[in-house]
């Protein structure tokens, strides 16, 4: 029973580099959502995703872009990584428009 | 943006104490949920709430919505060493996306 899949788990990149976050859910939900945690704050969204095809904005949406390709899969893609992108990301996926089930995680820095 | 609180910020208690924390906002919210973050996991929901005044268990865990709505609590009661982790509150206001508090850390002495 897999649930919420990420990866990688981890990834060191340096300034000015691309790369794309990737997260898969198993559990048939429509909602699906990125998060960035960063010390001693709570999570913050990046993007939401409603359903296949859609895709929103949320609270930090600067400098990512997102793709919701099929019901399954929703990526998070730094076309330009910047330090202060270096955080822990977080998706999550649900059948309700409130996140139910997250994955572990990739830990992100940007050097 | 809306501003969740949450207090304490960090606890430090004895195995077996019963835990109280809670999140406040200056802001009316129609959802209350409370997640427990393990370290190098992702958060797991432990209570939704939903209706002012809502009081929900899960086990030795105890939610409450607020009566005025800009407030949430949570009771843990026994506490044991698998208690240990980041608490986090977040609120969803209207069709506005979910805001989180910044989290409460708990530790326990055995």
């Amino acid at each position: 029973n897999a649930g919420v899949t990420q990866t990688p788990k981890f990834q060191v990149l340096k300034t000015g580099q691309s790369m794309t976050l990737q997260c898969a859910q198993d559990m048939n939900h429509n909602s699906m959502y990125w998060y960035r945690q960063d010390p001693g704050m709570g999570l913050r969204l990046i993007y939401y995703s409603a359903s296949e095809g859609t895709t929103d904005k949320g609270e930090v949406p600067n400098g990512y872009n997102v793709s919701r390709l099929n019901k399954r899969e929703f990526s998070l893609r730094l076309e330009s990584a910047a330090p202060s992108q270096t955080s822990v990301y977080f998706c999550a996926s649900s059948e309700t428009p409130l996140p139910q089930h997250f994955g572990d995680g990739t830990r992100l820095s940007i050097l | 943006g809306q501003q969740l609180n949450q207090s304490p910020q960090s606890m430090f208690i004895q195995e077996g104490e019963d835990v109280s924390m809670n999140c406040t906002s200056s802001s009316i919210f129609n959802t209350w949920l409370w997640y427990k973050q393990d370290p190098g996991e992702g958060p797991v929901l432990l209570i939704a709430l939903y209706k002012a005044g809502e009081l929900t268990s899960n086990g030795r865990l105890t939610a409450q919505f607020g009566i005025t709505r800009k407030d949430s609590f949570l009771n843990i009661s026994a506490s044991i060493p698998s208690d240990v982790g980041i608490y986090f509150c977040a609120g969803q206001r209207g069709a506005q996306k979910l805001v989180f508090g910044q989290g409460t850390r708990l530790t326990i002495n055995p």
